[in-house]
């Protein structure tokens, strides 16, 4: 078992629909992320939670609402999407306040959106 | 802009040559450099990482070296492997490695053949 879990694997959605992609973290950390990898781009954050609290939102378009109830569980609720959004998610965590540059990344939702 | 530029898109080496994995950067006040690796349908994996004070950091068959005044580090893995065809992405923070401010590159897929 992998220590940051995501679920769905994949995602098939119409623009009209809401879904939730869910990620849970077995490592203890303190600090989540969102993550969005497209084809031929770099890896763009989203959104960081540190404690729970969002302390950076990365100009992300309020089609996607990003929620932490807990330090072990972070949720991307996403509605009115575009095709454009089609990409990979990822979640990841860490120990907020390491230095170690190490993010501990989930496995990824593939959406697609029609 | 991208400030984290990895130009060669694929590499191709054949087992137990050497594999060098460019990235160029344009922010002069990242402090901290990381290699993380990517297999399909997995997500990104953390593999070696340096800091600005260094020039290079080693650990077994991966070597990083940091070249400041030009801005630019490699990554290299010998003897390389087939079992290291993977997709290498090179990030870069500012803050010394804090784990919110990492920018990712656009990643290089090397191809070990046997």
């Amino acid at each position: 078992e992998t220590g940051v879990t995501q679920t769905p694997r994949h995602l098939v959605m119409g623009m009209t629909n809401k879904k939730s992609l869910k990620c849970e973290q077995h490592l203890g950390h303190n600090a989540m992320y969102w993550y969005k990898q497209s084809a031929k781009k770099p890896l763009e954050l989203m959104f960081v939670y540190s404690l729970e609290e969002r302390v950076e939102n990365n100009s992300v378009p309020s089609r996607f609402s990003p929620e932490c109830p807990n330090s072990s569980h972070l949720f991307l609720h996403l509605h009115t999407l575009q095709p454009e959004d089609s990409a990979l998610y990822l979640c990841a965590s860490s120990q907020d306040g390491g230095l170690s540059g190490e993010l501990f990344f989930g496995e990824g939702s593939r959406l697609t959106v029609l | 802009d991208q400030q984290v530029k990895q130009n060669s898109p694929s590499l191709s080496v054949q087992e137990g040559r050497i594999s060098i994995l460019n990235c160029d950067y344009t922010n002069s006040m990242f402090d901290y450099f990381l290699w993380y690796k990517k297999y399909p349908a997995e997500g990104p994996t953390f593999l070696i990482s340096i800091s600005s004070i260094k020039d290079k950091n080693e650990d077994g068959r991966f070597t990083v070296f940091l070249n400041k005044s030009a801005k630019h580090l490699s990554l290299h893995i010998v003897p390389s492997q087939p079992g290291d065809s993977a997709v290498y992405f090179c990030a870069a923070s500012r803050g010394g490695g804090a784990t919110n401010k990492l920018i990712f590159g656009t990643g290089t897929l090397l191809a070990v053949q046997p």
